[in-house]
């Protein structure tokens, strides 16, 4: 079936460092979306990028989306305890029937030491 | 903006018994979607409708789970009978239109003991 990958699936740093999560699809993807969920917490939508190679900013967060509309990654400058969280890719697949819901991995733990 | 609504909050029952939980979505979203979450893993779809019709309930286990969306606005999903591994949160999240941008509840957690 279709699937979305994620990796790492935990990732501990100290405060101040970088954090990039990748996440990788078996097919092509429509769109890819990215939530963050806190501790006890649901799922809030960050970002959605649509086109190949598209590059996104958010403050201190940048968002891609590969050549082949297959992968995309989330990287994150100078963490800060705030930042602590799962972070999901969500994939669109391309559908004849254009009906299809998101497919989500199984999300990268930010774990963040002071 | 109020928020997409969901009730119970937590929801404890036997293995056998039936369970239904509530959602309200975001005013105007056309687009609602109920997700299982279980420890660990990412939600995962089980039904999205559009309005009242369903687009899509392919990973709905259709011989103890229902939906439905009376009127395009308010939705109920139910567990008859239970069974242990629908032990997990139940997340409602809502979309102006499409699987684009959706917006989640605080979910449900269940415990099928």
């Amino acid at each position: 079936g279709q699937q979305v990958m994620q990796i790492p699936q935990y990732q501990h740093v100290q405060e101040g460092e970088d954090f990039t999560t990748y996440c990788n699809s078996s097919t092509t993807l429509s769109n890819i979306q990215w939530y963050k969920q806190r501790p006890g917490g649901h799922p809030v939508f960050l970002i959605q990028l649509v086109k190949s190679g598209e590059v996104k900013k958010q403050k201190r967060l940048t968002f891609q989306f590969g050549e082949a509309k297959k992968n995309s990654s989330l990287h994150i400058t100078a963490t800060q305890t705030t930042d602590v969280g799962t972070y999901f890719c969500a994939g669109l697949m391309y559908s004849g029937g254009g009906a299809d819901g998101l497919t989500f991995g199984k999300g990268t733990h930010l774990i963040i030491q002071p | 903006e109020a928020g997409v609504a969901q009730s119970p909050r937590y929801k404890i029952i036997e293995k056998r018994q039936s369970v239904a939980f509530w959602c309200n979505p975001i005013s105007g979203h056309a687009t609602l979607y109920w997700y299982q979450q279980i420890l660990g893993q990412g939600p995962k779809l089980l039904i999205q409708f559009q309005n009242n019709g369903v687009v899509d309930d392919s990973q709905l286990p259709k011989d103890r789970f229902s939906a439905e969306r009376l009127k395009g606005v308010d939705s109920t999903l139910k567990i008859q009978p239970a069974k242990l591994e629908d032990s997990a949160v139940y997340l409602c999240a809502s979309s102006l239109v499409g699987p684009y941008e959706q917006y989640f509840g605080p979910g449900t957690r269940l415990t099928v003991t």
